[in-house]
């Protein structure tokens, strides 16, 4: 897996969007940028994946850079039950899925 | 739908002993991996089995094994227990053509 860098902790308010970034300056070009997240007690959460291109879903957006050597994950509005771990992975196709989950980004929301 | 189920959810052991975690994965699912969280740090992985046979094993000892069924259901097996294997052990399964995992609770292991 490529390295990735991330901040140890985030830190926003409710409603807001959240911006979170994410290092990858070895990837390669066939290696998908994916992002879990981790709630307290329970086990990661798929959030959302990309290759090139900006990503939406119903839970947040992928901002891809142009040379692919960085990310961001976008809550566009924090609540309160996204204040979790999020990790940013950049698993090797050739690894079978074995995700490198790093420490990840703590992200605090507060009220 | 069920998710992944894992069990036990919490179980303590002393040092030496053996212990067996299991994991259902979502049906139709047919691989299965098993990650070792210990407190503070992100998963770390330890095996993938698909269609029963191991394509994956991270860097542990021996002492750690597992197996896939013909169901698809899994076991992680942990022979003689050090107070180092204390973590929570995550288990998920992936569907056919699928990029992302889908992990289960844990079960949450104890050495005393």
């Amino acid at each position: 897996d490529a390295k990735t860098t991330q901040p140890n902790s985030m830190e926003s308010n409710e409603e807001e969007p959240v911006h979170l970034p994410c290092n990858h300056s070895t990837i390669s070009g066939t290696d998908y940028i994916h992002w879990y997240r981790q709630l307290p007690s329970q086990g990661p959460e798929y959030v959302i994946h990309g290759l090139t291109s900006n990503v939406n879903n119903r839970m947040a957006s992928l901002a891809i850079a142009e040379d692919r050597k960085s990310s961001t994950l976008i809550l566009h509005r924090a609540t309160l039950r996204d204040a979790a771990v999020y990790y940013c992975i950049t698993p090797n196709s050739n690894s079978g899925y074995a995700l490198n989950f790093g420490k990840g980004t703590s992200l605090l929301v507060t009220p | 739908d069920a998710g992944v189920t894992q069990s036990p959810t919490h179980l303590i052991k002393t040092r030496g002993q053996q212990v067996t975690l299991r994991c259902s994965p979502i049906s139709g699912h047919k691989s299965v991996s098993w990650y070792q969280q210990v407190l503070g740090q992100g998963p770390q992985f330890i095996f993938q089995y698909y269609e029963k046979e191991e394509r994956g094993r991270g860097n542990f000892p021996d002492r750690f094994s597992a197996r896939q069924f013909p169901n698809y259901s899994s076991e992680l097996n942990v022979n003689a227990l050090l107070l180092g294997d204390s973590a929570l052990y995550l288990c998920a399964s992936r569907g056919a053509g699928a990029n992302v995992l889908t992990f289960g609770a844990g079960s949450r292991l104890t050495v005393l």
